[in-house]
């Protein structure tokens, strides 16, 4: 059973394209939600979120919570090759020390 | 360290051998963290260590996966008589303290069950 759902699970896109990509969660104890990517083997933190509609913003990638839906958004504007990657979303429980992790969605930026 | 730091960072192994994989923390980090990856799938949760101990065991797939580590630091994960569906990338994280956020990644160690 999949507590983290992510989508789409890949996307092509051309450079300069805005990107959405989606991740819902069921958690009962939610904390946080925490946004990675992974280019190669090591993921990278982007983003937490702990609280609803404040979103959070680095660059040209932002991302956005909503508690009462149980989703989260993350968008990447005017793209660029290097955005190429795995986009990991990931949930921490309160009281927990493991991430759950999504399955990932596999973006490439082509020229 | 600087960064956490895996090895080896590929491993082809023939079924039935035992594999050792290793990990070095961030220098001052108390928690460590194992996750599996296989192909096409997110990150699947193996083991935490707070310090020395490791107080859930649970996400080890079966009794051949174990793990330990020693003075606050190093960590190995060994796999016995390895199976096919081992394969995966073997991702190890640690962070400050432990509490699910604030994690560092290593690049992984990517093994191949033949």
């Amino acid at each position: 059973e999949d507590k983290v759902v992510q989508s789409p699970l890949s996307l092509v896109v051309h450079e300069g394209d805005t990107v959405t990509l989606n991740c819902s969660y069921e958690v009962t104890n939610f904390r946080s939600l925490l946004w990675y990517k992974q280019e190669k083997k090591a993921p990278t933190f982007l983003f937490m979120l702990t609280s609803s509609g404040i979103e959070k913003k680095s660059g040209r990638l932002s991302s956005i919570l909503d508690k009462k839906e149980l989703f989260s958004i993350l968008n990447i504007t005017a793209t660029q090759t290097g955005d190429s990657a795995v986009y990991l979303c990931s949930y921490s429980g309160a009281g927990s020390y493991q991430l759950t992790f999504g399955k990932g969605t596999k973006l490439s930026v082509i020229p | 360290g600087a960064g956490v730091s895996q090895s080896p960072s590929n491993k082809v192994t023939e079924k039935g051998k035992d594999v050792e994989l290793r990990c070095d923390p961030i220098s001052g980090h108390t928690a460590l963290y194992w996750y599996r990856q296989s192909l096409g799938q997110g990150l699947e949760f193996l083991i935490y260590f707070q310090g020395n101990s490791a107080p859930d065991k649970s996400g080890l797939p079966s009794d051949r996966f174990s793990a330990e580590r020693t003075g606050g630091s190093v960590s190995t994960l060994t796999i016995q008589r390895t199976q096919q569906e081992d394969s995966a990338v073997y991702l190890c994280a640690s962070s400050l303290f432990g509490g699910g956020y604030g994690y560092t990644f290593g690049s992984g160690t990517r093994l191949t069950v033949v």
